[in-house]
């Protein structure tokens, strides 16, 4: 079945620290990712994504995805956190001519001042 | 503002009762999403539509009926509240096809539902 998975669900960091939060894929064919950012109260915003091309990408805010096909990977990366970055971050996928979104359960990330 | 919008933002529900959570879209796009989202879970899909007229069932349908009769209005229904409905509720709209992929989803503000 196609799926998107998030292994690290929460994760707490100090102001400054380096920050890699996980993503899988298990689908073929064409492959597209998104991260998406939900700040406290708030709704989703794209933060980058992937669709062909350079396989490291650049979002908005600092953040940078890069996808590894070999690993199934598309890992976010910042190298400096904020605390304003304390969020909820989902990885997801659409499939292909569905119209469907796939979402990774969702890495809830608390960064302490 | 250009976006999506659902009403309401909070509502709560006694078991058993019926209500319907609205979502418009004024960018024109074709694809509209439902999905609930609960602690450790992610967002779920619930139903989608790829235009006017054509829904589909997503992972976690039952309960929930939808329609979409135009291309900017897509309804999510729930026909006899259960607490297992508890959630919060985001529509989504793209784009189809390559819209999808290059622009991703925008999503609305949610709902947060309580069923007691």
């Amino acid at each position: 079945a196609q799926s998107v998975s998030q292994h690290n669900h929460h994760v707490i960091l100090s102001e400054a620290a380096s920050l890699e939060l996980g993503c899988n894929y298990s689908y073929g064919g064409t492959v597209n990712l998104f991260w998406y950012v939900q700040y406290p109260g708030q709704h989703l915003q794209l933060l980058l994504k992937y669709f062909s091309g350079d396989p490291l990408v650049k979002g908005i805010k600092g953040f940078e995805a890069e996808f590894i096909k070999s690993k199934f990977s598309f890992n976010l990366r910042k190298p400096s956190v904020q605390w304003s970055d304390t969020a909820e971050y989902f990885c997801a996928g659409p499939i292909s001519n569905t119209g469907k979104l796939i979402f990774g359960q969702g890495t809830t990330l608390q960064v302490k001042p | 503002n250009a976006g999506v919008t659902q009403t309401p933002k909070f509502q709560v529900l006694k078991t058993g009762q019926s209500m319907t959570l609205q979502c418009a879209q004024d960018m024109n796009h074709e694809y509209m999403s439902w999905y609930r989202q609960d602690p450790g879970m992610g967002l779920r899909l619930i139903h989608y539509s790829v235009g006017a007229g054509i829904t589909d069932q997503g992972e976690v349908p039952n309960g929930y009926n939808v329609s979409r009769s135009t291309t900017e209005d897509f309804p999510l229904r729930l026909l006899s509240a259960a607490p297992s409905q508890t959630s919060v509720y985001f529509c989504a709209s793209s784009y189809s096809g390559t819209g999808v992929t290059l622009g991703g989803y925008t999503f609305g503000s949610g709902t947060r539902l309580t069923i007691v």
